[in-house]
């Protein structure tokens, strides 16, 4: 079956402009969860979504980050009035269950370049 | 709280030669931990993972991980190195509901 898609792969912006960012997991994965990769580094938590609620919101950066999901399917993450230092890829993973053994699935990433 | 140490931030290895990537983890109950590797302009790719069954994980392209409970090791090793295996290679830990803390990462570079 199809893997995790997002979209767009590439997003260049201005800075102060807000960016959607969408995430569409695997069919039947009730578990979302939204990582950021600045250049030369790990990935960073961002949120995470058990079906269309977010218990843990702990990673997002600052209030200018949001991110909401429709029932257990299309996931978006918005960043209003973008700054420079948001520039990063932006990676949406999926699994079955919420749990720390269950395999996460990655989609291909965001790369987002704020001018 | 867990995090991970990846102990190298780059490892130059021959083909044909042997492959060790370290990582140590620190967590506050049993965990569970992965190895990802990430190809340029490529997505992220599970190696293997341990969950508390065998300590020693087999994984796909021939790597393997021995989780080590009383040295905090969950090093990454292949006996033999392809140039294909050159990538970044990530150490991961991961919390009860699913969040992954990643490592810096390992740059892999293979020469002939």
């Amino acid at each position: 079956g199809a893997g995790v898609s997002q979209s767009p792969s590439n997003k260049v912006t201005e800075k102060g402009k807000d960016v959607e960012l969408r995430c569409d997991p695997i069919s039947g994965h009730t578990a979302l969860y939204w990582y950021r990769q600045r250049l030369g580094q790990g990935l960073e938590f961002l949120i995470y979504f058990q079906g269309n609620s977010a218990p843990d919101k702990s990673g997002l950066p600052s209030d200018r980050f949001s991110a909401e999901r429709t029932g257990e399917s299309v996931s978006t993450l918005t960043i209003q009035r973008t700054q420079q230092e948001d520039s990063a890829v932006y990676l949406c993973a999926s699994s079955f269950r919420p749990e720390g053994g269950e395999t996460q699935y990655f989609g291909p990433g965001t790369r987002l370049l704020v001018l | 709280a867990q995090s991970v140490t990846q102990l190298d931030s780059h490892v130059s290895v021959s083909e044909g030669t042997p492959v060790l990537l370290r990582c140590n983890y620190s967590s506050s109950y049993s965990p569970s931990l992965f190895w990802y590797v990430q190809h340029p302009n490529k997505g992220l790719q599970l190696l293997l993972k341990y969950t508390s069954a065998a300590t020693l994980v087999k994984g796909i392209n021939g790597f393997e991980a021995e989780f080590k409970k009383s040295e905090t090791s969950f090093h990454l090793t292949k006996p033999s190195a392809h140039m294909s295996d050159a990538a970044e290679y990530f150490c991961v830990v991961s919390a009860r509901w699913g969040k992954l803390q990643f490592g810096a990462g390992t740059q892999v570079v293979v020469t002939p």
